[in-house]
């Protein structure tokens, strides 16, 4: 069935430094792709998206290019906030009724 | 408008115990799901609606989970002789999303701030 794999964590980084979250996927056919963030005490909420081959979602600076050739939709961030400091799923929508399919997500803090 | 709200945000139960959650989604989401969040893990899907209709409920860990939306709008999951390993975030999502609609731009599931449930 379909999955969704990420990176193990936590990730810690100083505040500017550049992250990537791999994340890489299994699934029938090619469907849309979703990077969801929960920060502390609040619920999750969609990052970002891509909908088709070599599409590029991008949002709060975040990036993430939907490969097909590898199966992948890494999340990218040039110079990280300590604001970014939250957890991130990595999601593809499954079946008729797209059910979200949730990679296991990772804690990323930022230090000033 | 507001978004998908839940209720209780905590709960605690005594294990045999029966708890009901709450979900109001978002006036006018015709598709509603509820997903399991285990500590430290992503959230795992449980049961679908669109409007009242009960669609899907393959993740329903067992039969002591049900849910119901009976006029298509609030849901309620209920757990009844509740587990310790029934323990979770519980969280509910809504969308503008009809089965089988392959419309990227309405697959987007809103989700709620959760209910964590904590069985002793």
């Amino acid at each position: 069935g379909d999955s969704v794999t990420q990176m193990e964590g936590p990730v810690t980084l100083s505040e500017e430094a550049f992250l990537t979250i791999n994340c890489t996927y299994t699934a029938t056919g090619y469907p849309s792709l979703f990077w969801y963030v929960q920060y502390p005490g609040e619920g999750l909420q969609l990052l970002l998206k891509a909908t088709k081959a070599d599409d590029k979602g991008s949002n709060k600076g975040f990036e993430a290019t939907y490969r097909k050739e590898t199966t992948s939709f890494h999340l990218e961030k040039g110079s990280v906030q300590v604001s970014d400091s939250a957890v991130y799923f990595c999601a593809l929508p499954t079946g008729a009724n797209s059910k979200l399919t949730f990679g296991k997500g990772i804690t990323l803090s930022v230090r000033p | 408008g507001a978004g998908v709200s839940q209720s209780p945000r905590y709960k605690v139960a005594k294990r045999g115990q029966d708890v009901a959650l709450r979900c109001d989604p978002i006036s006018g989401h015709v598709s509603l799901f509820w997903y399991q969040q285990a500590l430290g893990q992503g959230p795992e899907f449980l049961t679908y609606f669109q409007n009242e209709a009960q669609l899907d409920k393959s993740g329903l860990p067992s039969d002591r989970f049900f849910a119901e939306r009976p006029e298509g709008s609030v849901s309620t999951l209920k757990i009844q002789r509740t587990q310790q390993e029934d323990s979770a975030v519980y969280l509910c999502a809504s969308s503008l999303r009809l089965a089988g609609d392959t419309s990227h731009y309405k697959n987007e599931q809103f989700f709620g701030p959760g209910t964590r449930l904590t069985v002793l």
